[in-house]
């Protein structure tokens, strides 16, 4: 079976431009989760979609990024303009049916670096 | 809110040494535990969980305790190896319908030969 996939694996840019990441979940997985993890830090959670739509985006900073998840399998994140303290690990994951299944899927993660 | 607190790192054992790693959490509810593990150019993976007070999770010879009076679930394994080397996430879920994962910082175990 596949594993949740992502890219790019480094990027690095300077603040106020812009990035993309891409997240590729395991087949028939409905809830898709984006994850922030600053060096030396838990992840923290951006936000969750369950299909196409979101169900938690609470601590993601709207006035920079935006996700979306069409046709409900993969995902977008885009940071615009991205800061120094947006340097950080974008992990995605996801899971059959949200966490009630007992099992978060992550991929390899996205580094980012912002100079 | 909910949160997570794990001890601090760095930890360092001998091969065949007995490892503990603390956890305790804060939140309202009834959450279930986890531990997860990242190891070396890897993705994080579940290593085991426990959904209800006093049930204990096991898996590769690592087991924890789901502590409700202490609020703890402490990671122990009596024996560990090089291949143990990583690092260890305790986490809680929220018991509501659209649950996510609260994740401790993390802490880096090193074991050598």
């Amino acid at each position: 079976e596949a594993g949740v996939a992502q890219s790019p694996r480094y990027k690095i840019i300077e603040k106020r431009q812009s990035v993309a990441f891409w997240c590729n979940p395991i087949s028939g997985h409905a809830t898709l989760y984006w994850y922030q993890q600053i060096l030396g830090q838990g992840p923290k959670l951006l936000i969750q979609f369950q299909n196409n739509g979101v169900v938690d985006d609470s601590q993601l900073p709207k006035d920079r990024f935006s996700a979306e998840r069409l046709k409900g399998v993969d995902s977008t994140l885009k940071i615009q303009p991205a800061k120094l303290e947006d340097s950080a690990v974008y992990l995605c994951a996801s899971s059959f049916r949200g966490l009630n299944t007992g099992e978060l899927f992550f991929g390899e993660g996205s580094r980012l670096t912002v100079l | 809110g909910d949160s997570v607190t794990q001890m601090e790192g760095p930890v360092t054992l001998s091969e065949e040494a007995f490892l503990t790693i603390n956890c305790t959490y804060t939140a309202t509810g009834y959450p279930s535990l986890f531990w997860y593990v990242q190891y070396p150019g890897e993705g994080l993976q579940l290593l085991l969980k426990a959904t209800k007070a006093d049930d204990k999770g096991s898996n590769k010879g690592f087991e924890a305790t789901y502590r409700k009076e202490t609020t703890s679930f402490h990671l122990e394994k009596g024996s560990v190896q090089v291949s143990d080397s990583a690092v260890y996430f305790c986490a809680l879920s929220d018991s509501g319908a659209n649950s996510k994962l609260t994740f401790g910082k993390g802490i880096t175990l090193s074991v050598r030969p």
